[in-house]
Parts: structure tokens; sequence; C-alpha cells
């Protein structure tokens, strides 16, 4: 079972931040934070990933909680191509096989508007 | 950046046959892959891990006779639906894990196919 709560849909018009919530109050302490998206009808895509520290690349920014209870997935500046569904998963640290498997959630569907 | 495959994008069978959906990563070598299915409007489910050079490895209620996976290089993974029905009709995703971090990769990122689309009528 996934361990992680998002909202099922997010508005957001084009040009402004969106902040992506995700809860994940039972994460462990060598399980990271991953951040996918899934444009309709496409593979996922990586974003972002995360420990404890917050994390910034040219996708998103990435913010973690002190208690690494929950977290949120920012986009700094919105666009229509990024209309998609947004999964938050928790995954164990470690490299090798079944360790590397991803449980998606229900993630959240974000609708960017013009 | 790294690019993982699938073959074909969408079929079309009839009930009763099988069907192959190969997957492979470009341009790095993966000791493992992932199969996932995805119904309409839902989430992806994970199926099973498929190891180089030994039996897969299936997620519960998952039925390994009917779902047969073949991992038989470090860049190749097949998965055949055997004696397909129309409730198998689904979107059918694959992933990738680089052997080992190379090329500047990220630490544990995981590839994904663009996906299959298989139809039963």
């Amino acid at each position: 079972d996934a361990k992680t709560t998002q909202p099922p849909s997010m508005d957001c018009a084009e040009g402004r931040a969106a902040n992506l919530p995700c809860n994940h109050s039972t994460i462990s302490g060598n399980e990271y934070v991953y951040w996918y998206r899934q444009i309709h009808s496409q593979g996922p895509q990586y974003i972002i990933h995360g420990l404890k520290n917050n994390e910034t690349n040219e996708m998103a920014s990435l913010i973690i909680t002190e208690d690494r209870k929950s977290s949120t997935l920012i986009l700094p500046h919105a666009t229509l191509r990024d209309t998609a569904v947004y999964y938050c998963i928790v995954r164990p640290s470690g490299y090798g096989g079944a360790t590397n498997k991803l449980i998606f959630g229900t993630g959240t569907l974000l609708a960017v508007q013009p | 950046g790294a690019v993982v495959s699938q073959h074909p994008s969408w079929v079309i069978c009839k009930s009763g046959t099988s069907v192959k959906i190969e997957c492979r990563s470009l341009d790095f070598q993966a000791t493992t892959m992932f199969w996932y299915r995805q119904f309409p409007k839902q989430s992806l489910m994970l199926m099973a891990t498929s190891n180089e050079g030994s039996k897969a490895t299936y997620e519960q209620g998952v039925e390994k006779d009917k779902f047969l996976i073949n991992h038989a290089s470090l860049t190749l993974s097949t998965l055949t639906v055997t004696s397909a029905h129309p409730e198998d009709s689904s979107f059918y995703i694959c992933s990738a894990n680089p052997t080992a971090p190379n090329r500047g990769r990220r630490f544990n990122e995981q590839f994904f196919g663009p996906g299959t689309r298989l139809t039963v009528l």
C-alpha cells in the first residue's frame, strides 16, 4: 500500500507557483521522498527526491518538514505543459533489486489554467 | 537523459491470443526492471519485478502463469500476456534502474518507458 496521502486535484493559474502537498506521516528514517509526474497517456517522469534537506533542481523545489512527516513540491512558474498527475512516493535508500520498486498512490491531478 | 523504450506502443488483439511487450534500456544496463499496469483514471499498479538471469518476483494477486516475464539480457525485459481477455485491456508500463550509477545519473533514479496500450477484443 502507498504510504502517502495527496489531495486528488488542484488548480493553478499559468505563470503562478504550484504548491503540491504530500503527507507521509509514517515515513521511516531510511526512506526518501520521491516525486514523479505523469502526463496523460505517457510514462511517469522523475522530478526530484530528498531525504531531509530541501532540494531544488531545474524542474522544481522540494520542501520537507523538519519532522519529515510531510513535504511540498513547488513548481515555481507553472505552464500549461505542467498539467499532469503528480505522485509523491516514499522509498527506502539502498541500491539495487526490489529496493528500487515504486508503489504509486493516487496522486494529485494538477490542472494549470490559462 | 536515459531512455527506456517499449514496443509496441499500442496493440489490438483477439481474445484468447497472446501478446508480447518489450522493454529496452537504450543507453544503460538494468539488472532490475519493473512492470506496471494502469487502468483508465487509476494509478499505476506494480505487477512484478523482472530480474536479469532469474525468475521474476510477482506482486500479490498477479498471476505469474498469465503474465510471463523474461529478462534475458541487461537491456531487455519482455512481458507476455497469455490468453488475453478483454479485462486485460490496459496501459502497460515498464521501468528500469541503471545497474550502477554512472554518467552523472542520479542515485536510484528509475526511468520509465512510454507505455503500451493493449486492447483485447
